[in-house]
C-alpha cells in the first residue's frame, strides 16, 4: 500500500483479555518498528525488525508481550492479559533500513488500545 | 546511555510568532538527526533530517540547524500559523547505517489565534 496500515484502529477490552494489533508496512521496507505512547506522553519503544536478522526485544516491557513478523511483511503485536497501564496508542512504523541509508521512518496511524 | 532531551516540554504562542524548539542529544556513533511532527492522534511525519555535516536545513518555515560539536539541535517555527500546534518530537538515529531510533519526549506546541 501508499503507507504504514495499522488495525483495529481502536480496540477496547477487558482486563486479562489477550489482543492482537496488526501492522501492514510499506512494500519494500526492510525495518519495521513498534512503539507504545501513553496519553500525553513520548513514544516508548517495544521492537524492532530487521530482515530476517533476531528483532531487537529490549523495549518490550514484560513477558505479556511478544511481536512476530512473517518476513518483509505484516506484523503483529501482541499482548496477553491486557493490564489497565497497558492501556495506550500502538504506533508502528516501517523504514528502507539500508547501509548509509537516512533511516526516515514512515508511521501508521497507530492503533489505540483501551483496557476496562 | 544513548538519550535525547528536548525543550521546553509544551510551549504557547501566537498565530503569526516565531518559536525555537531545542534537543540536546548524547548519542554514539551519530548517524542523522530528524525532527518529526506529530499531529493529535496521528503518527509523526518528518519534517527534516540532519548529517553530521550539515548546520542549516529549511523546509518551509521550519528551519533546523545542527552544532555536532555542541550535540545540540534546535528548530525554528517562523510566522505560526493554528495548525503549527503538535508535539514535535527530535529523533537521533545512530550506527553506521542509522538504524537504531532514539526518540527525544517531544515539545508540545500550543498555537493561538
Amino acid at each position: 500500500g501508499a503507507g504504514v496500515s495499522q488495525s483495529p484502529s481502536n480496540k477496547v477490552t477487558e482486563k486479562g483479555k489477550d489482543v492482537e494489533l496488526r501492522c501492514d508496512p510499506i512494500s519494500g521496507h526492510t525495518a519495521l518498528y513498534w512503539y507504545r505512547q501513553r496519553l500525553g506522553q513520548g513514544l516508548e519503544f517495544l521492537i524492532y525488525f530487521q530482515g530476517n536478522s533476531a528483532p531487537d526485544k529490549s523495549g518490550l516491557p514484560s513477558d505479556r508481550f511478544s511481536a512476530e513478523r512473517t518476513g518483509e511483511s505484516v506484523s503483529t503485536l501482541t499482548i496477553q492479559r491486557t493490564q489497565q497501564e497497558d492501556s495506550a496508542v500502538y504506533l508502528c512504523a516501517s523504514s528502507l533500513a539500508v547501509a548509509g541509508g537516512t533511516g526516515e521512518l514512515f508511521f501508521g496511524e497507530g492503533s489505540r488500545l483501551t483496557v476496562l | 546511555k544513548n538519550q535525547v532531551e528536548q525543550s521546553p516540554q509544551s510551549l504557547i504562542i501566537l498565530e503569526g510568532k516565531n518559536c525555537t524548539l531545542q534537543c540536546n542529544y548524547t548519542v554514539s556513533p551519530f548517524s542523522n538527526l530528524r525532527w518529526y511532527k506529530q499531529d493529535t492522534g496521528r503518527g509523526p511525519v518528518s519534517l527534516t533530517i540532519m548529517t553530521f555535516s550539515e548546520n542549516t536545513k529549511s523546509n518551509g518555515r521550519y528551519t533546523a540547524t545542527l552544532d555536532a560539536d555542541t550535540k545540540q539541535s534546535s528548530l525554528h517555527i517562523t510566522a505560526s500559523q493554528l495548525s503549527d500546534s503538535a508535539s514535535y518530537i527530535c529523533v537521533v538515529s545512530a550506527g553506521t547505517g542509522g538504524f537504531k531510533t532514539i526518540f527525544g519526549a517531544g515539545t508540545r506546541l500550543f498555537v493561538k489565534a
